[in-house]
């Protein structure tokens, strides 16, 4: 059966400090990943998207990027956090594109940048 | 993008059931329904998707309008632990993403 791992799980980070969330999906292939951030109380903004290794997709310009090294790997970093950094961070992964399958989300990454 | 409008949030008693409405009016034809929720401090989970006809699982049914343009996701007995934020989302085939709105928080009353 797939399944999602993320980590850590929670993170306090100083403000200029760089960061590295990871993310891997196992028992599937080629899979969409996807980076979420949702904000104290707001709702779930997408912030990058990957069909496949090295293919990424942003949605919102911002100081973060993100990387697929590998076809089951996502990887989110800064090199410099603001405070608006903070966050709860969720990875995704989905199957043949989402039209007809789900989302799948990992547990999440609680980032406090202080 | 195709947009959805849900109630910010609802109440319901304990073991009564719930109707979560969802409003789609630009939906186009090739559009799924997909509901997903979010427990607190967790990733949403997904709970039910179709197309044009009413759907079950095991944990809801979505009753989808015959001109597409609204659903309702169905729980049939609510408990406790129903309370979350439901996402109503239409996932557009041309696209491999989908966007959360800010869903309907619901609150179960004990």
């Amino acid at each position: 059966s797939q399944t999602i791992h993320q980590w850590p799980a929670t993170l306090v980070q100083p403000v200029g400090s760089p960061l590295s969330l990871e993310c891997t999906v196992e028992g599937t292939s080629n899979p969409n990943l996807y980076w979420y951030r949702q904000a104290a109380g707001r709702g779930l903004q997408l912030l990058f998207y990957s069909v496949g290794i090295g293919q990424i997709s942003s949605e919102v310009p911002q100081n973060l990027s993100a990387s697929r090294p590998q076809d089951r790997q996502f990887i989110l970093s800064s090199k410099k956090l603001l405070l608006s950094d903070s966050g709860f961070y969720l990875c995704a992964w989905s199957e043949f594109g989402v039209a007809n399958y789900g989302y799948t989300f990992g547990s999440g990454t609680r980032l406090t940048v202080v | 993008d195709a947009k959805t409008t849900q109630p910010n949030s609802m109440e319901s008693n304990e073991e009564e059931p719930v109707h979560l409405p969802c409003n789609h009016s630009t939906i186009s034809g090739t559009d799924y329904i997909h509901w997903y929720r979010q427990l607190p401090s967790q990733g949403p989970e997904y709970v039910i998707h179709g197309l044009t006809s009413n759907v079950n699982n095991r944990m809801a049914s979505l009753a989808i309008a015959e001109d597409r343009k609204s659903s309702t996701l169905i729980l049939h007995r609510a408990t406790l632990r129903d309370a979350a934020v439901y996402y109503c989302i239409l996932n557009m085939n041309r696209d491999d993403k989908i966007i959360f709105g800010k869903g309907t928080r619901l609150h179960i009353l004990p």
